[in-house]
């Protein structure tokens, strides 16, 4: 398996413009999550989905980030405008068993390798 | 209060040292435990769970302490590629459909010559 698949692997960009990342989760996964990650922060949890559908979005800044999962197979993280505090690393990662909503789960979360952003 | 607490570090170590890291959580509740390694500049990525009972897994032994609410990793005989940021994961149970996974910021590790 190619494991998760993010792309652009870097960007940058001038504030005010409209970044999209994507995101192939492992195949068969059923949840797939979107983080961020600064040095200030850590890893933050923005978004997740489960079969495709939106469960949790409360980590979504505001209105200016979007998630979508058109299908099983592909995601996409929408950022407009940017600005230059949105600069970080994104993450997507995929589960087979999801923790979430559960008592007994654990399940391991498989990241992609990540879309390094830069809003200048 | 954060759910999840980590000494940021940086840990400097010479080879062949014996290096702890502790993390505390929140919540008593928490069902599971993780460590998880990342590399400069890349992907978090699962290192060990870790079991009531601790575990071990060559070098690394993780150990919980449900009473106290941390848990550790303990490296021994540091390698050079041990180099890294060794994040602690929780999961807790807040209710269905609700976030249960927690990262800690993560301590950096740098092993010396």
């Amino acid at each position: 398996d190619a494991g998760v698949i993010q792309s652009p692997r870097h960007e940058v960009t001038e504030m005010g413009q409209e970044v999209t990342l994507r995101c192939k989760p492992i195949s068969g996964h059923d949840y797939l999550f979107w983080y961020r990650q600064t040095m200030m922060r850590g890893l933050e949890l923005l978004i997740y989905f489960n079969n495709n559908v939106p469960i949790d979005d409360s980590g979504m800044p505001e209105d200016r980030f979007s998630a979508k999962m058109p299908n099983a197979s592909f995601s996409t993280l929408k950022i407009q405008p940017s600005e230059p505090r949105d600069s970080a690393v994104y993450f997507c990662a995929s589960s087979l068993r999801s923790s979430i909503g559960s008592r007994s789960g654990a399940n391991v979360l498989t990241f992609g390798a990540g879309s390094r952003l830069t809003v200048l | 209060r954060k759910e999840v607490e980590q000494d940021p570090g940086p840990f400097n170590v010479p080879e062949g040292a014996t290096v702890a890291f502790n993390c505390t959580y929140s919540n008593s509740a928490s069902q599971s435990f993780f460590w998880y390694r990342q590399d400069c500049r890349k992907e978090p990525k699962l290192l060990m769970s870790v079991y009531s009972s601790g575990n071990e897994d060559g070098r690394f032994t993780a150990q919980l302490n449900r009473a106290s609410q941390y848990i550790s990793l303990l490296i021994r005989d540091s390698k050079l590629s041990d180099s890294a940021t060794y994040l602690c994961v929780v999961n807790m149970f807040l209710g269905a459909g609700a976030n249960n996974l927690f990262f800690g910021t993560g301590t950096r590790l740098t092993v010396i010559p």
